[in-house]
């Protein structure tokens, strides 16, 4: 079945330093890669997300890419702060039209140390 | 952009007996709903998907007699957790997918706890 694989499951940064989230995912029908933010008690946040027909797409301080080929895609978080200690997921779903189901990774703990 | 609005966020239940968790989508139409549980520290786990006006498909392992999942609207739908149990204390949480380009929108949860 979809399997979306991620690492690292902790990460601890300094303030001011960027920060990379990997996953990869095994279907290879998937074509919508959301990253989360979720906050302890909360319900996820969408961060950034990317489809597949674009390499990489950035937000300010967030960017994501994707490679096809490999199956891979990644988080990069630059000038970290504080505030962005939380945990992100990676997902992937192959619903072209929002409607496929979405399959997370494991999670990833971020500190980020001031 | 799109809100989903899941209530209540947090319930306490004896064992044995029901309890309904909504969601509801305020300013989109939501075609589809996912419902999902997280236990402490581990990922999202999907239970069911569910589209307006048709039986929820529920994912391996799930049983659906115990967790009734009704979209009967574009804009609402619920999970019924039924014969509470211990076990079935969780962080239960809704995503809802619509016609918008806006992707999956989650609900901000609801922690049940069973005693």
């Amino acid at each position: 079945g979809e399997n979306v694989e991620q690492h690292p499951s902790t990460l601890s940064v300094q303030e001011g330093d960027s920060a990379v989230i990997k996953c990869t995912y095994s279907d290879s029908a998937s074509n919508y890669f959301p990253w989360y933010k979720q906050e302890l008690g909360k319900g996820p946040q969408l961060i950034i997300d990317i489809r597949s027909n674009v390499g990489e797409k950035k937000d300010q301080r967030i960017a994501v890419t994707l490679n096809k080929t490999a199956k891979h895609f990644s988080l990069h978080i630059t000038e970290t702060q504080p505030e962005d200690s939380a945990v992100y997921f990676c997902a992937a779903s192959r619903g072209s039209s929002n409607t496929g189901k979405l399959i997370f990774g494991q999670g990833t703990t971020l500190q980020v140390k001031p | 952009g799109a809100v989903v609005s899941q209530h209540p966020s947090w319930v306490i239940c004896k064992s044995g007996t029901s309890v309904k968790i909504e969601c509801r989508s305020l300013d989109f139409q939501a075609t589809t709903m996912f419902w999902y549980r997280q236990f402490p520290k581990q990922s999202l786990m999907l239970m069911a998907t569910s589209n307006e006006g048709s039986k929820a498909t529920y994912e391996q392992g799930v049983e659906k007699d115990k967790f009734l999942i009704n979209h009967a609207s574009l804009t609402l739908s619920t999970l019924t957790v039924t014969s509470a149990h211990p076990e079935d204390s969780s962080f239960y949480i809704c995503s809802a997918s619509g016609s918008t380009n806006y992707g999956y929108t989650f609900g901000s949860g609801t922690r049940l706890t069973v005693v």
